[in-house]
């Protein structure tokens, strides 16, 4: 199966800081998501984006899968942005695979 | 808004109990899956489905099936629960392969 490999795994920020995380695959994929886990658990989608960039708010995020990675970048952290955020990946045969995520703490 | 709901957010059951997770989403996505989250190792697909009755092992099938009797609904079952099988357990829908997916709350489960 594809390998979806997320850097760095565990980042500490002071709140203010901006950060870059990023989510390398091994193969083709049809789509890209990038998920928040919030503190209770549930994924909430931030991004669909197979290619290109997308903005929201502070949260923006760029795919170039011709070179197979996704960047998510965090501008003005803030507390609220504390948790593990995950990539996942569209591929083959209705598949869906996820990278081990990227923990999050911003200190006020 | 797509709403997925599964159907317990804490479970605690007895090792060898036969247990049921459900989960219902509300906009007749074809594509449903259930996976298993645990510290270190991410999320991990156990089953998946394309359509009513279609099912597909993911990577980690050992000790569990699937029911996909209607569109909406995916049971996950775990046919004699044991303490292996603690862990966070997250359904996911989308409308077809390649579209965006959505999650619902996450069941956590507790096998004593």
């Amino acid at each position: 199966g594809i390998q979806v490999e997320q850097s760095p795994p565990d980042l500490i920020l002071q709140e203010g800081a901006n950060s870059t995380l990023r989510c390398n695959f091994s193969d083709s994929v049809n789509n890209l998501q990038w998920f928040h886990q919030n503190p209770w658990g549930q994924l909430i989608n931030l991004f669909y984006i197979p290619s290109g960039t997308k903005q929201n708010g502070r949260l923006s995020a760029t795919t170039v899968a011709t070179e197979r990675y996704s960047l998510l970048y965090i501008s003005s952290s803030q507390t609220t942005d504390s948790g593990v955020y995950f990539c996942a990946v569209s591929y083959g045969n209705n598949r869906l695979a996820f990278g081990k995520g990227n923990q999050v703490v911003v200190i006020p | 808004d797509v709403k997925v709901t599964q159907s317990s957010r804490y479970l605690v059951k007895r090792t060898g109990e036969k247990v049921f997770l459900e989960c219902v989403q509300d906009m007749d996505h074809e594509n449903m899956f259930w996976y298993r989250q645990d510290p270190g190792l991410g999320l991990r697909l156990i089953y998946f489905s394309y359509d009513v009755k279609m099912k597909e092992k993911g990577d980690i099938p050992e000790g569990y099936s699937v029911s996909r009797e209607k569109k909406e609904r995916f049971s996950l079952i775990l046919e004699s629960a044991s303490t292996n099988q603690t862990s966070m357990y997250l359904c996911a829908s989308r409308r077809q392969e390649g579209t965006e997916a959505f999650f619902g709350q996450g069941t956590r489960l507790t096998v004593v």
